[in-house]
């Protein structure tokens, strides 16, 4: 049964920062890889998905990696902002969920001014 | 305008209610799907529908009916819930591909579910 861990489960920086969120899985026969954003009480907003071919996808001030033989993606954020603060999650489809999405419990984020 | 509506947003209901959350999806997406969201837990697979067939029922008890009447709305028939039942609710849509893997997921809002 594919597993998929978040560290740090929160973390707090000054504004400015550069900073890495990390995920790991525990089958690397993964199909893709997305990151999503969650602001308090709202859905899911998704933020990068990664195909199981690739390494990196970027977007903006984010970079996603992906290191499928070991099991590990790092989301980078840089320059952070305070509109950055939220619960940042990792979800994984394939390998042993076949078709299905399985997801970490999250980074909660806070940049403060 | 996240392509995904979900209604209502907030709904408390008591244990002998009949309620429905709704989801549509404006995307032209093949595939829909349940999630349940409890505090310090993570996002728990409820249905998967695909083509309008529901093709994944994650252990749910039965007091969960999933109804998906064509490929762009999804609806969760609630009745005779418990107060463990709280939580928020979230719909999402994919394009389900060929290799019968997932694309890319896209959420609605949710619907924060009370029961009292």
């Amino acid at each position: 049964k594919q597993e998929v861990t978040q560290i740090p489960a929160a973390l707090s920086v000054p504004e400015g920062e550069n900073l890495v969120l990390n995920c790991s899985f525990t089958d690397s026969a993964i199909y893709n890889l997305q990151w999503f954003r969650q602001d308090p009480g709202k859905g899911l907003t998704s933020l990068l998905l990664i195909q199981s071919s690739q390494r990196e996808q970027t977007s903006g001030r984010l970079n996603a990696s992906l290191d499928k033989s070991s099991g590990r993606s790092t989301l980078y954020i840089a320059a952070s902002q305070p509109g950055d603060s939220a619960t940042y999650l990792c979800a994984v489809t394939g390998g042993t969920s076949y078709g299905k999405l399985t997801f970490g419990q999250g980074t909660i984020l806070t940049v403060h001014p | 305008e996240t392509g995904v509506t979900q209604t209502p947003r907030h709904l408390v209901m008591g244990m002998t209610n009949k309620k429905s959350l709704k989801c549509e999806q404006h995307l032209g997406h093949n595939a829909m799907y349940w999630y349940k969201q409890s505090a310090k837990k993570p996002l728990e697979l409820m249905f998967v529908y695909n083509f309008k067939e529901q093709t994944e029922n994650n252990s749910v008890p039965s007091r969960f009916s999933p109804e998906c009447p064509n490929s762009s709305h999804l609806f969760l028939h609630l009745h005779t819930l418990q107060p463990e039942d709280s939580a928020l609710y979230l719909c999402a849509s994919s394009q389900e591909l060929r290799t019968g893997n997932t694309g890319e997921l896209f959420f609605g809002e949710g619907s924060r579910l009370t029961v009292l």
